[in-house]
């Protein structure tokens, strides 16, 4: 059975710092998925990741995809307090939009 | 531009009443799905259609149903609700599974009694 394991899973930073969440999954796939959701909202994409090596920067985010390793990253840059929220990883288990999501990392931006 | 539609937004049912759950996009999307989302978790998959007339199975599928008869609406039935389906359902489409964005709906939030 699929596993998708992001860390931390709670995540309370100052402003202006750096930082990494983590998400590995156990099993073979090319394809992964980064969400950010606000509280009480829906799932916004951030990155679709499709293949090994795979790196995308938007803002202060940037994701990178290992498939070697079974794991993705998600890092924080210079952190704004309007990136708190919550953030999800997403594998693709058969590459047909059969997702499975990590448990998600609260993020809070603090002053 | 709507994108997503799901309707309603709060629901409360009680034990062993049924209801539809309504999804519609309005993209012509070929791939659409349902998922739950319950406190501190990921979303979970439900049910998902490749295409009109086409629908499969996810990860937690006991308890709903799903028919795909157009491109735009793909509805989630709950047969005989149960406290164990309380959750924030989310709809979601995407052109197709070739690695596209997906969107999502702004959520359905389900009690039951």
């Amino acid at each position: 059975e699929l596993k998708v394991e992001q860390n931390p899973l709670f995540l309370s930073m100052q402003e202006g710092k750096n930082y990494t969440i983590y998400c590995n999954y156990s099993t073979t796939s090319d394809r992964l998925y980064w969400y950010r959701q606000d509280p009480g909202k829906s799932l916004e994409s951030l990155f679709v990741l499709l293949s090994n090596g795979a790196v995308k920067q938007e803002g202060r985010l940037m994701a990178s995809l290992d498939t070697k390793a079974r794991l993705s990253t998600l890092h924080i840059t210079a952190a704004v307090h309007d990136l708190s929220a919550t953030y999800f990883c997403a594998v693709d288990l058969y590459n047909n939009n059969d997702m499975r999501f990590g448990a998600g990392t609260r993020l809070t931006v603090k002053p | 531009n709507a994108g997503v539609t799901q309707t309603p937004k709060f629901q409360v049912l009680k034990t062993g009443q049924s209801m539809t759950l309504q999804c519609a996009q309005d993209m012509n999307h070929e791939y659409m799905s349902w998922y739950r989302q319950d406190p501190g978790m990921g979303l979970r998959l439900i049910h998902y259609s490749v295409g009109a007339g086409i629908t499969d199975q996810g990860e937690v599928p006991n308890g709903y149903n799903v028919s795909r008869s157009t491109t735009e609406d793909f509805p989630l039935r709950l047969l005989s609700a149960a406290p164990s389906q309380t959750s924030v359902y989310f709809c979601a489409s995407s052109p197709g599974t070739g690695g596209n964005t997906i969107y999502f709906g702004e959520g359905s939030w389900l009690t039951v009694v």
